[in-house]
């Protein structure tokens, strides 16, 4: 089935540093979206990619939608704290039409 | 606060018992998903409902089932339970059908808090 490559599966960074993540697949997906799941609470969404080659931000986030539609990336820029927990890429496409999940990035930041 | 509401939020139980997790989508989302989330593992889909009619499956086995009731609200049920089921069980909704739906929403879900289940 199909199947998302994360990476890296976790970070450890400094107050103020940036941050990129990525999602890779064999197969092609139509949507990528990217969520972030703090402790006790169920993922929420962050950033959604309609497009090829999509470039949106949400604030300090920026997430792109590869050209080839096998990859997408998310970067955070200057992180904070509150930045903390693990962030999932999701993709849709396919003969089911289901979001297919990262396994995460679990990132930490160190004040 | 999603708008998607679980119960319960823990549940800890034995080996062979058989639990039933409730969901409410938001108001006026007509698909409900079920993910189940373990230790160090992604997402797995489980299973979709559309207005009361299942629409796809994932990795479900055969000890679970669901619903989606007239009410919209819908029941994961979970029997002859074993050590690797515990998990976290995440509901989420929508409100048009990935497939059917142009624009913005394709694909958005909107998850609740989860159920916390531990098997014993």
């Amino acid at each position: 089935g199909q199947q998302l490559n994360q990476s890296p599966q976790s970070m450890f960074i400094q107050e103020g540093e940036d941050v990129s993540m990525n999602c890779t697949s064999s197969s092609i997906f139509n949507t990528w979206l990217w969520y972030k799941q703090e402790p006790g609470e169920g993922p929420v969404l962050l950033i959604a990619l309609y497009k090829a080659g999509e470039l949106t931000s949400n604030g300090r986030l920026t997430a792109q939608f590869g050209i080839t539609r096998k990859d997408s990336f998310l970067n955070i820029s200057a992180s904070i704290p509150s930045d903390v927990g693990i962030y999932f890429c999701a993709g849709l496409g396919g003969s089911q039409g289901n979001l297919i999940f990262g396994k995460g990035t679990k990132l930490s930041v160190k004040p | 606060d999603s708008g998607v509401t679980q119960t319960p939020k823990h549940l800890i139980t034995a080996t062979g018992q058989r639990v039933t997790l409730r969901c409410s989508p938001r108001s006026g989302d007509l698909s409900v998903y079920w993910y189940q989330q373990s230790l160090d593992q992604g997402l797995q889909f489980l299973i979709q409902y559309y207005n009361g009619e299942e629409r796809a499956k994932g990795n479900i086995l055969e000890r679970f089932s669901a619903q989606q009731f007239p009410d919209l609200h819908s029941e994961l049920n979970l029997s002859s339970l074993e050590l690797g089921d515990s998990a976290l069980y995440f509901c989420a909704s929508s409100h048009p059908p990935p497939l059917l739906a142009g624009g913005g929403l394709v694909g958005e879900l909107f998850f609740g808090e989860g159920s916390r289940l531990t098997v014993l």
